[in-house]
C-alpha cells in the first residue's frame, strides 16, 4: 500500500504571497488532517476533511484554508504569507474507527 | 479540552540502557493515546496506540507503553536502547469519535543515545 504523498517537499515564498500544498492520502482513506509544526509551538492541528467536507478546524486564522477532492486528495492554501508561517506542514491520512493517523513526509515552507 | 505533557524535552541514555519517556494527559472522555517518532526531515511514524483494550501496549521497534488511568500517564519504554532510536518522540491524545480537535500533541522529547 502506498503511503501518504505530499508535494512539494520544499517551498520558499515571499511575505504577502500565497501558497498551495498538496496531499494524497493512503488509498481507501477518506479523511485527511493537516498540522503545522514549528519549533516554538510544536505540532498544531489545522483542519480535517472527510469526504470533501471540512469536519474539524483548529485555531488558525482564516488565511489558512483547505479543500478535499472526490478522490480524497487534499490541498491547503495559505494566503498573504507571514514570516511566522514558516513551518513544516504535515498531512495525515486517517484510518476510520480508531483515529489512527499516518503522516506524510511534510512540506517545508520558508517565508522570507 | 485535552492536553498532553511530556516531561523532559531532552532525554539522554547509553546504548543498551532502558529508555523511559514520560507522558501525562488530561482528557474529559476516555482517551485514545498514541506515541509517534519523528526522524530528521521526515514525517511522524506511529509507534503504538492505546484504544481502551489492553493497558500494556506493544509497538514497533521494541517499544511499549502502559496506560495508567489513576496516574493519567502513558509512558513509553524500551528495555535496551539502540543508536537508531535517536529521534524526536511525541505523545498524543485524541477523543476521536466524539471530539473535534484532531490529535493533541505534546511538545516532544528528543532522545539522545550515547555510545
Amino acid at each position: 500500500k502506498a503511503g501518504v504523498t505530499q508535494t512539494p517537499r520544499y517551498l520558499i515564498k515571499t511575505r504577502g504571497q500565497q501558497v498551495t500544498l498538496s496531499c494524497s492520502p493512503i488509498s481507501g482513506h477518506r479523511s485527511v488532517s493537516w498540522y503545522q509544526q514549528t519549533p516554538g509551538q510544536g505540532l498544531q492541528f489545522l483542519f480535517e476533511y472527510f469526504s470533501e467536507t471540512q469536519r474539524n478546524k483548529g485555531n488558525f486564522p482564516g488565511r489558512f484554508s483547505g479543500r478535499q477532492f472526490s478522490n480524497s486528495r487534499s490541498e491547503m492554501n495559505v494566503s498573504t504569507l507571514e514570516l511566522g508561517d514558516s513551518a513544516l506542514y504535515l498531512c495525515a491520512s486517517n484510518s476510520e474507527g480508531v483515529g489512527e493517523q499516518y503522516f506524510g513526509p511534510g512540506t517545508r515552507l520558508t517565508v522570507t | 479540552a485535552q492536553s498532553v505533557t511530556q516531561l523532559g524535552s531532552h532525554v539522554s541514555v547509553s546504548e543498551g540502557a532502558l529508555v523511559l519517556l514520560r507522558c501525562n494527559y488530561s482528557s474529559s472522555v476516555p482517551p485514545y493515546l498514541f506515541w509517534y517518532v519523528q526522524y530528521p526531515n521526515q514525517g511522524l511514524q506511529l509507534l503504538l496506540k492505546y484504544t481502551s483494550a489492553a493497558t500494556l501496549v506493544k509497538g514497533i521497534n521494541g517499544f511499549e507503553a502502559e496506560f495508567k488511568k489513576s496516574e493519567t500517564s502513558f509512558h513509553l519504554t524500551k528495555p535496551s536502547a539502540h543508536m537508531s532510536d535517536a529521534a524526536e518522540y511525541f505523545c498524543a491524545v485524541s477523543d476521536w469519535g466524539g471530539g473535534a480537535d484532531g490529535l493533541t500533541f505534546g511538545k516532544g522529547t528528543h532522545l539522545i543515545i550515547q555510545p
